[in-house]
This record gives C-alpha cells, structure tokens and sequence, in this order.
C-alpha cells in the first residue's frame, strides 16, 4: 500500500521568508506527484505535476522537486507573502500495487506567513 | 469555465434518510474521483470512474454507491446515512493520469 507523509505538519514564517515543505513516499513506483494548495472551506488547486520522468517543475515563485530513489519530493516557495498561507497537499499517483488511476493523498502542511 | 460543479454545497441528514450528490465537470474528461476529508484523516478515496459506464472501489467505498451513466457526471449515494458519515465530500477529475486533477469546492455532510 502506498502511504505518503508530509513534514512539517504545520510551518509559520515571516514574510519574504525562503521555505522548503515536504512530501515523502513508500512507493517508487509511482506515476508522477502533484502538489496542492486548499484554501479554508475550498476545494483543492493544482500547483504543480510532476511526472515520474521528471525530476522537478517550476511555476513562478514555486518549484517542486522529485527523486523517485529516496522517495521524496519537495516543493520550494520563494520570498513567501501572507497570501500564500494555506494547506498544502502532496498526492502521488499510482505505486504501492495501486493502479495509477488512484492518487493518495498526504496529510498536509498548513503554512501560516505573516507580515 | 465552470470546471468541477458539486451540487448541494451543504446539506444535513437524519440518520437512516438516503441522498445524492452530484459532480459535473465540463472538460470532457475520462477521470472522475470521490473523497471525503476529515480531520486528521486526510483524504481519502470513496469511489472512482475510469470513463463513461465504469466505476471502481477506492479505500474507504463502504455505504457509498456510485454512478456515472454520462461522460460528464458522477453521483455519489448514500443509501442510509450514518453519523460516520459526516465529512466534506469533493469530486475530482482528469482527462488521464498524466495531467492534473481538478477539484469542485466540496459539500459540507453532516449526519445527525
């Protein structure tokens, strides 16, 4: 069964801050690994996908990394602004014997930045 | 754009009383997801579809029923609702694994 971990659970930072969250896996064998932003009382947007041929992605101030060997991914934000306090979440699509058509989830980091 | 559209936004049960919820996505995409997120649990997947007429079970599919009789829809059941049974409830949907999944905005259960 693919477990996936996030760490920190939760992450307060002043703004302008540099921040790394992460997402661990048990699985290699995963179809590729999207992360996740919610919002309070939102559903979920997709921030980036990375597939399992890839070893990062990058939109604007964030960047998502993935090492498939170690079973780990991060995701990078730079100079962070109160506006990017939120959830977020880390799925990997696939591995653990599941078909690559099931995503699990990870608990995910709340990210608080303050002025 | 619409995108992922979930119809109630809240609703409260009576334990026993039976309802459906309903997701429709315009993008004309294959994929179609059920979770339920609760506290310390995270999300977890009800049900799923691969395309039109299909369905399979996810982790946690008992006391849900599912179908996806068009492309566009996928209605998730609740044939006697149990206080366990409280949650958000999203729907989620991609036009295959290799591209993102989108999210509706949820609907708030709660089974007294």
């Amino acid at each position: 069964k693919q477990e996936v971990t996030q760490i920190p659970a939760a992450l307060s930072v002043p703004e302008g801050e540099n921040l790394v969250l992460n997402c661990s896996f048990t699985d290699s064998a995963i179809y590729n690994l999207q992360w996740f932003r919610q919002d309070p009382g939102k559903g979920l947007t997709s921030l980036l996908l990375i597939q399992s041929s890839q070893r990062e992605q990058t939109s604007g101030r964030l960047n998502a990394s993935l090492d498939k060997s170690s079973g780990r991914s991060t995701l990078y934000i730079a100079a962070s602004q109160p506006g990017d306090s939120a959830t977020y979440l880390c799925a990997g699509r696939g591995g653990g014997g599941t078909s690559y058509g099931k995503l699990t989830f990870g608990q995910g980091t709340i990210l608080t930045v303050h002025p | 754009n619409a995108g992922v559209t979930q119809t109630p936004k809240f609703r409260v049960l009576k334990t026993g009383q039976s309802m459906t919820l309903l997701c429709a996505q315009d993008m004309n995409h294959e994929y179609m997801y059920w979770y339920r997120q609760d506290p310390g649990m995270g999300l977890r997947l009800i049900h799923y579809s691969v395309g039109e007429g299909t369905t399979a079970k996810g982790e946690v599919p008992d006391g849900y029923n599912v179908s996806r009789l068009k492309k566009q829809n996928f209605l998730l059941g609740l044939e006697s609702a149990a206080p366990s049974q409280t949650s958000v409830y999203f729907c989620a949907s991609s036009y295959s694994p290799q591209l993102p999944l989108h999210f509706g905005n949820g609907t708030r259960l709660t089974v007294t």
